[in-house]
């Protein structure tokens, strides 16, 4: 069974400030796909970024950075001089065989991210 | 080009009801998934829709059922609504089902059962 934990409910910035969240997988598949979501209150889920377990390189996306180790299992975001706008509900899913040819998509609880001005 | 719709915005049922929501993919996309948001978590998933076929299923009774249509629009259906069942309700399209393919979602559908 797949599982994703997000330990951080909650976590609350002054703007300019770097904030990273966690998130930390499980699967017992040597093929798998990582992603990250934004829910903003409006909430429709924003493609992030997605990784897949082969490929371990860190990625940077303008003030988004992803960091992954498989060591770990672990597939951190970092947002660097967080904005206001960066306030939302950020969630990491992973995507791993469920049988019969098909992959699901499993989501952590997610974590809060509050910018205050 | 249109993204993921998804009809109603809200909806507001009662137990034992039964309720039908809707969702049209994205253009060009085939694959169409459904996902229930409860308050304050993460997206559980339902089942995937492709080729008119569900595909695969989540861990969600046999009172959750759907379709997709010729067009891969897609229904879900869900009978003797329980309280439990208040949620928000979201459709994903992407393309071929690839595990790899990002799911684009739709606004969702905010569903209460009283």
């Amino acid at each position: 069974a797949q599982k994703v934990t997000q330990a951080q409910t909650e976590i609350s910035v002054v703007e300019k400030e770097d904030v990273t969240l966690d998130c930390v997988y499980e699967t017992r598949d040597t093929t798998y796909y990582l992603f990250w979501y934004k829910q903003p209150p409006s909430g429709e889920l924003v493609f992030l970024i997605r990784r897949n377990s082969f490929d371990e390189q860190n990625e940077i996306s303008g003030r988004y950075s992803w960091n992954f180790q498989k060591s770990t299992s672990s597939f951190n975001f970092t947002i660097t001089a967080s904005q206001v706008v960066d306030s939302a509900v950020y969630f990491c899913a992973l995507s791993a065989y469920s049988g019969a040819g098909s992959y699901q998509l499993t989501f952590g609880k997610g974590t809060k991210l509050s910018v205050i001005p | 080009d249109a993204g993921v719709t998804q009809s109603p915005t809200h909806l507001i049922k009662t137990r034992g009801q039964q309720v039908t929501l809707r969702c049209s993919p994205k253009s060009g996309h085939d694959t169409v998934s459904w996902y229930q948001q409860a308050l304050g978590q993460g997206p559980q998933f339902i089942f995937q829709y492709y080729e008119e076929e569900e595909r695969q299923r989540g861990n969600f009774p046999d009172r959750f059922s759907g379709h997709q249509f010729p067009n891969y629009s897609s229904e879900l259906n869900v009978n003797a609504l329980l309280l439990g069942d208040s949620a928000l309700y979201l459709c994903a399209s992407s393309l071929g089902g690839s595990p790899y393919n990002e799911q684009f979602f739709g606004p969702g559908t905010r569903l209460t059962v009283l």
